[in-house]
């Protein structure tokens, strides 16, 4: 199986600060990863898929990029609404896997 | 409007069994892969299992396999999940989740239902 490893586990940021989420792979493979945010008592939403490309009604402040082993979720301005835990996933290999999660605080 | 509609959880005692359906609406079904994806009570998210658009491929995590068995019925719009031996660490959120086209990653999501296995 493939495990994904993210950091950092936990995320202290301001409204306004650019934040960056690292996922790290056991094995390499393409683009073959997605982000997702969730908020509390909520299902997870798709934010990226193929590593790079936005989902349908994302705010272009969200962007995926990497290949290989280590891919990075970007906010280029976090937003009061984007405080939450976000995931990825790999869908290189069965079985899909999804880092542990990366929650993102008020600082 | 996409929807997917969980329903089956509660409490079930070790050992034992429980099926849980998702009514899917709002796209053509058949057209499009299925899973299910768990989440334990303050944890990450774990895919369960998944199946594709006409049902002939299923494919399981190892923690369940040969325990769980997901299944669909295209002229219902329904997905289903059969979970036999329950063990207490299946304790957890169950979503079901569509397939974004041919990526398998997860566009829609239901509400969930909790499975708690529990003596």
């Amino acid at each position: 199986d493939i495990q994904m490893t993210q950091s950092p586990s936990t995320l202290s940021a301001s409204v306004g600060d650019r934040v960056t989420i690292t996922c790290r792979a056991s094995q390499s493979f393409t683009s073959w990863l997605a982000w997702y945010q969730q908020k509390p008592g909520k299902a997870p939403k798709l934010l990226i898929y193929r590593a790079s490309s936005l989902e349908s009604g994302v705010p272009s402040r969200f962007s995926g990029s990497g290949s290989g082993t280590e891919f990075t979720l970007t906010i280029s301005s976090l937003q009061p609404e984007d405080f939450a835990t976000y995931y990825c996933q790999q869908y290189n290999n069965y079985p899909w896997t999804f880092g542990q999660g990366t929650k993102v605080e008020i600082k | 409007e996409v929807q997917l509609l969980e329903s089956g959880g509660g409490l079930v005692q070790p050992g034992g069994s429980l099926t849980l359906s998702c009514a899917a609406s709002g796209f053509t079904f058949s057209g499009d892969g299925m899973s299910w994806v768990r989440q334990a009570p303050r944890k990450g998210l774990e895919w369960v299992s998944g199946i594709t658009g006409s049902g002939g491929s299923t494919y399981y995590a190892d923690s369940v396999k040969g325990r769980f068995t997901i299944s669909r019925d295209n002229s219902k719009n329904t997905l289903y999940l059969q979970m036999s031996s329950l063990r207490a660490e299946d304790t957890a959120i169950y979503y079901c989740a569509k397939y974004l086209g041919p990526h398998h990653v997860f566009d829609y999501w239901g509400q969930g239902t909790l499975v708690t296995v529990s003596s």
